[in-house]
Parts: C-alpha cells; structure tokens; sequence
C-alpha cells in the first residue's frame, strides 16, 4: 500500500529560526493535507495542496506540492513559541482513504 | 462548528476485556474512522466507514472489529484487549464527496480516547 514517510521525526530550534518539515510518498498523490496537532490536542486541518507544483502560504507557513506529486514541505519562516506541536502530511489513497506521515515534532527554545 | 465527540478521555481495562470506543459526530459525514497515535508511528488507520453499515480495513486492523449503525455513530471494539494495544485512540469524519468545489474532504478530530490494558 501507499507509504507516506515524514522527516525528520524531531526539530528542535530557537525561537526565530526556521523551520522545515518533508513528507515523500511511495506514490503519486491525488492530494496532500498537512495538519498541526498542539501538545496534548488533537490534529487540526491546516491546508490541503491538490495541483502538481502548487504553494500555497499562511501567514509565516509556506506549503509546495512537488511537481510529480510524490512530494510535499512545508516552511515555517521565524518560528515563534506557538508553533510548537507536531505535525502531519497525510495524502489519500483512493477517494476515501487517509494515509498519514509519522510527523515531526517541533520545539522551541524561547 | 463541527464536534466529533468521543465517549471517553481515559480508560484503564484489563487483559482480555472487551472494550467500546464510541465516537459521535454532529454535522452529517458520510466518512468517519479510527486512527491510533503511537510515538514515532504518527496515526495509524484502523478501520473506516462511508456510509451505514459499511466498514473498510485500514492497515491495522487485527485485534479490532467497528460498528456503525447509524450514520452519526461509529464504534470501535476490541474484543479481548491486549497490552499490545495500550494507545491514543482518534476518531475523525469528514465529507464523502470531497472532491467537489466546496470542501476539502479534510478530517475533523475528536479528542482522543487514551486506553491503558493492564
């Protein structure tokens, strides 16, 4: 089946640094989400990329598509102490599916 | 807003009980699941459904069966839990048609039922 890898598995920065977090999939995706789960929460929708090559921005958070699809990051620009958590990329397999990356976990030092 | 609401925030069972998870959603998804969160696994897919009655294997699904009888309810069931099977348990739902315009197909998350076999 498809496999969604996601590394690194941990970051740690200082506050203001940047960050970045890289989701690759076996397959070709039909789409690619990215969530954000705060400590001690629950994951919480950030985005969802769908055409090859796509960015898309939020704010300090920049997220690409890769051109075949098979790829995704996503950049936080000057992290700040809220960004902390973990997060997730996750891709579908088929229509209803939801396959999702091991996530990074992001801390910061203020 | 949508609420997923999941039945129980701890649990403590013993080797070999049987175990319910319930999971309620509110706002008519066709589509909902079960995940477990494991340190360093991310969210594994247990078991999902889109409609009544209908059930999917995800990539764990042994040592798990689901239940879902009414479209706003999905149940998860361990039939004789195990230490193997200590984790976070999520629920989510979304909308079936996700592809048209006008959603995303994202997930919405419940908070989390965090069980412990002893």
């Amino acid at each position: 089946g498809q496999q969604v890898m996601q590394i690194p598995q941990y970051q740690h920065v200082q506050e203001g640094e940047d960050f970045t977090t890289y989701c690759n999939s076996s397959t070709t995706l039909s789409n690619i989400q990215w969530y954000k789960q705060r400590p001690g929460g629950h994951p919480v929708f950030l985005i969802q990329l769908v055409k090859s090559g796509e960015v898309k921005k939020q704010k300090r958070l920049t997220f690409q598509f890769g051109e075949a699809k098979k790829n995704s990051s996503l950049h936080i620009t000057a992290t700040q102490t809220t960004d902390v958590g973990t997060y997730f990329c996750a891709g579908h397999q088929g229509a209803q599916k939801l396959v999702f990356g091991q996530g990074t976990r992001l801390t910061i030092n203020p | 807003d949508v609420k997923v609401t999941q039945s129980s925030r701890y649990l403590v069972k013993r080797t070999g009980e049987k175990v319910f998870l319930e999971c309620v959603q509110d706002m008519d998804h066709e589509n909902m699941f079960w995940y477990r969160q494991d340190p360093g696994l991310g969210l594994r897919l247990i078991y999902f459904s889109y409609d009544v009655k209908m059930k999917e294997k995800g990539d764990i699904p042994e040592g798990y069966s689901v239940s879902r009888e009414k479209k706003e309810r999905f149940s998860l069931i361990l039939e004789s839990a195990s230490t193997n099977q200590t984790s976070m348990y999520l629920c989510a739902s979304s909308l079936r048609y996700w592809r048209l315009e006008s959603n995303t197909g994202e997930l919405f998350f419940g908070e989390g039922s965090r069980l412990t076999v002893l």
